[in-house]
Parts: structure tokens; sequence; C-alpha cells
């Protein structure tokens, strides 16, 4: 079966720029999650998405962030203005059913440069 | 809050070393537990896991028991392979939930 897909795979923006960052889970894959890696850390949670629901968004700064997954499949999430502080790598992960007996596979990520 | 904590990096051994990168949690239910890796330039794969106290999770000859009295899931292998070499994330998440709560990585590096 084929992965996560994620692009763009590295993207430079100034500050201020918008950007934005698609992901196409796994087929079938009725949960889809947006995590943030900064430099030696661990992904830590930006949203989880249950089909088109937003389930959990606790974590995602929403000045400057959105996310949307339209029809359940697909989704984008936009950063807006960028700021320096948001260089880092995006990941996106998908799974079926939660909880835990179904693990999350992860794209390769997007990496972003702020300058 | 529900946490990880791993053994500071990086690790260098050579090929055929013993393996163990530490792994304890604080949680305030009860967790399942998760080692995944992440090979140079692909993205992060489970490596293995266990849901309960005292069950061991196994894969690629790697190994890690779920030890509730120490709130520990040590990672370890008996003889590292060069291939062996990557980022190590612990992970837990609490049923209920929902959320998949990683260490900050460990790098491990095998020399031949």
């Amino acid at each position: 079966e084929a992965g996560v897909v994620q692009s763009p795979r590295y993207k430079i923006i100034e500050k201020k720029q918008p950007v934005a960052f698609w992901c196409n889970p796994i087929s079938g894959h009725n949960t889809l999650y947006w995590y943030r890696q900064n430099l030696g850390q661990g992904p830590e949670l930006l949203i989880r998405y249950e089909n088109e629901e937003a389930v959990d968004d606790s974590q995602l700064p929403k000045d400057r962030f959105s996310a949307e997954r339209l029809k359940g499949v697909d989704s984008t999430l936009k950063i807006q203005p960028a700021e320096l502080g948001d260089s880092a790598v995006y990941l996106c992960a998908s799974s079926l059913v939660w909880p835990g007996n179904s693990p999350l596979h992860f794209g390769n990520g997007t990496r972003l440069t702020v300058t | 809050g529900d946490s990880v904590t791993q053994m500071e990096g990086p690790v260098t051994l050579s090929e055929e070393a013993f393996l163990t990168i530490n792994c304890t949690y604080t949680a305030t239910g009860y967790p399942s537990l998760f080692w995944y890796v992440q090979y140079p330039g692909e993205g992060l794969q489970l490596l293995l896991k266990a849901t309960k106290a005292d069950d061991k999770g196994s894969n690629k000859g790697f190994e890690a028991t779920y030890r509730k009295e120490t709130t520990s899931f040590h990672l370890e292998k008996g003889s590292v392979q060069v291939s062996d070499s990557a980022v190590y994330f612990c992970a837990l998440v609490i049923q209920g939930a929902q959320k998949l709560v990683f260490g900050q990585g460990t790098r491990l590096t095998i020399n031949p």
C-alpha cells in the first residue's frame, strides 16, 4: 500500500509570509494527525482529525495556524504569517480507528525554514 | 501531565555491541508504550509496542519490557548492526486521551 504522502519536502520562506503543507493519508485511514518536530526534540501533536472533524486542536496556535480536511481525506496545514520560531519539520500521520492498537503511519515530513 | 523521558544522545557503538536506550514515563492513567524509529531521510516507523504491564514488545531483534513498578520501557538489542543507525523515540498513549506523547529521541550511530 502507498504510504502517507506529504508535500513539499522542503520549504524556505521569509518571516511574515504564508505557507501551506499538504498531506494525503493512507487510503481508508480515517484518523489524521499533524505533528511538529523541533530540532532535537520529539514530535508534538498540533491537531487530530477523525474523518473531517478536528477532535483535538488544543495545541494548535490558532492565531496563525489553520488546518482543514475536506471530505475526510487529504489535509492542508497553513501558517499565516510565519515566524522565525516556526522553523521545524511538520509531520503528517494517519491511522485506522484509535485507540492504540492501530499504529500511526508517518509521512516523511516537510522541513520548514523561516528566514 | 503525561510525559516521556529518554536517555540523552547521541549514542555511538561498534557493530555487534549490546544496546540499551533508557525510557521512563509519567502518566496519570494506564498507558500503552511504543518505540518508533526514524531512519535517515525517512518518516517515523513503529518498531514495537506493549499495551500492559509485563508485556514484552519485540521486532527486528529489538526488545522492550513494560515495567510498571519502575515506570520504564527500555529498548535493548543484543548485537547491533550498522543498519540500526537511526533516531529512536519512546512514546506513550493514554487510553481515552487518544494522544501519542513522544520523548525527545535518541540518535544512535553504529560504526563498522
